[in-house]
């Protein structure tokens, strides 16, 4: 079964400073891995996916972020920050190979300050 | 507009009064789910239907029944709920294909006392 391990619960940060939202997962076959973002009193939406080929995956918003099997990571990262980014996101993983089960991290609230 | 649409959004009941949470989506997904969301628990899943009258378990499926017998609709039926079942619940849809990106229904606010 897969996991998804998300080390920091909050992450208070200044506008235009970047980012990292770090990610960890644990899986003993490959998988594919998401990063969604949830503002206030609103549903998911996804910032981006990483399903296979190049290990930067750019997402919208201007975030991206980087693959790494031999660290089973997928942080995400912004190189500055806007006040509009404050919102709880969420690292998610499913098999490849089946199952048909999403699953997410604990989140990570994002709070940028003037 | 593509959505997935989820009523009612705020609910507030008394334990053992059943109630159905109604989700509809009008992307011609395949793929539906339930998940509820808690404070420091994230999203897990309740149920998932794969198609028209397949259904199956989630990770935190007791107290909660499903049905899927259109494709476009997956109701999420609490036959007796109890305060423990106080929670942000979401429906989501997505197409047949592992990667294919999710779509989220907006939310749904239950409170049970």
């Amino acid at each position: 079964a897969q996991s998804v391990t998300q080390l920091d619960s909050q992450v208070p940060v200044f506008e235009e400073a970047p980012v990292e939202l770090r990610c960890n997962y644990s899986s003993s076959v490959s998988v594919y891995l998401f990063w969604y973002v949830q503002y206030p009193n609103q549903g998911l939406q996804l910032l981006l996916k990483y399903l296979s080929g190049s290990t930067l995956v750019k997402g919208i918003n201007g975030f991206e972020a980087e693959f790494n099997k031999s660290q089973t990571s997928f942080h995400l990262r912004k190189p500055s920050v806007h006040i509009s980014d404050t919102a709880e996101y969420f690292c998610a993983v499913i098999l490849t190979g089946g199952g048909n089960k999403l699953t997410f991290g604990t989140g990570t609230q994002l709070k940028v300050e003037l | 507009e593509a959505q997935v649409t989820q009523n009612p959004r705020y609910l507030i009941t008394v334990t053992g009064k059943k109630l159905t949470v109604t989700c509809s989506q009008n992307m011609n997904h395949e793929y539906m789910s339930w998940y509820r969301q808690d404070p420091g628990l994230g999203l897990r899943q309740i149920y998932y239907s794969m198609n028209v009258e397949v259904t199956d378990k989630g990770d935190v499926p007791e107290g909660y029944k499903v049905s899927r017998k259109e494709k476009r609709n997956f109701p999420l039926i609490l036959e007796s709920p109890s305060p423990n079942q106080t929670s942000l619940y979401f429906c989501a849809s997505r197409p047949t294909g592992l990667g294919n990106t999710i779509y989220f229904g907006e939310g749904s606010w239950l409170t049970v006392v």
